[in-house]
């Protein structure tokens, strides 16, 4: 089936430990992204990439970290400089300015 | 500065009436809107759209209205069943592909 897959589904982490959150899709899409969600808030862009070997800072990217080596793969690594991880994760894929397909999430918890 | 907001937290509306959830944007950039729905622990769904050289697109029990020179867009949902209950967000698109959420409105049917 083709769709969007982030692993693992939940995710501690001890303070000052850098943590890498998988995102992998397989519908062939070029455009993928990284969302935080906090409780009782919208989605806040951390990073995009609309191509392979390159990508963006969204709205919220200190402390966030990016690659983008292959089309169907786009890992987030949350740095220990990122002082508020705690956070609800969410990854996307679309064609360039359609709508976007999510994946399950990742809920990152700092122990 | 948010530039999408959705002003009312939540909503609750009868099984059969209509669910009628509001955005309003400031970016005059943004060339096309979306509507997502979510629910609890899980990734977001595509749910309808509208381009900005529309007014008005329609997909089953769902219609969603643009109004450009208000700033505003409008999800009409009739009618309104039970499993319609979850988190509704609303998203723009600029023609860079990059989309900015609103914080959500939580639609409650009650049977």
């Amino acid at each position: 089936d083709g769709g969007i897959t982030q692993s693992p589904k939940y995710l501690f982490r001890k303070e000052g430990q850098n943590v890498t959150l998988s995102c992998e899709q397989n519908l062939n899409h070029d455009a993928m992204y990284w969302y935080r969600q906090d409780p009782g808030q919208g989605l806040r862009l951390i990073y995009y990439s609309q191509i392979v070997n390159d990508f963006q800072k969204g709205d919220i990217a200190e402390g966030y970290s990016v690659s983008r080596e292959k089309k169907e793969s786009f890992p987030l690594t949350v740095t220990s400089a990122q002082k508020n991880p705690t956070a609800f994760y969410l990854c996307a894929s679309s064609i360039v300015s359609s709508e976007a397909f999510f994946g399950q999430g990742t809920r990152l918890t700092v122990v | 500065d948010q530039q999408v907001k959705q002003n009312s937290p939540s909503l609750s509306v009868q099984e059969g009436r209509i669910s009628i959830l509001n955005c309003d944007y400031t970016n005059s950039m943004f060339d096309y809107f979306l509507w997502y729905k979510k629910y609890p622990a899980e990734g977001p769904t595509f749910l309808i759209s509208i381009s900005s050289i529309k007014d008005k697109n329609e997909d089953g029990r769902f219609t969603v209205f643009l109004n450009k020179s208000a700033k505003h867009l409008s999800l009409h949902i009739v009618p309104s069943q039970p499993g319609d209950s979850a988190v509704y967000f609303c998203a723009a698109n600029t023609n860079a592909g990059k989309s900015t959420f609103g914080d959500g409105t939580t639609l409650t049917v009650k049977p």
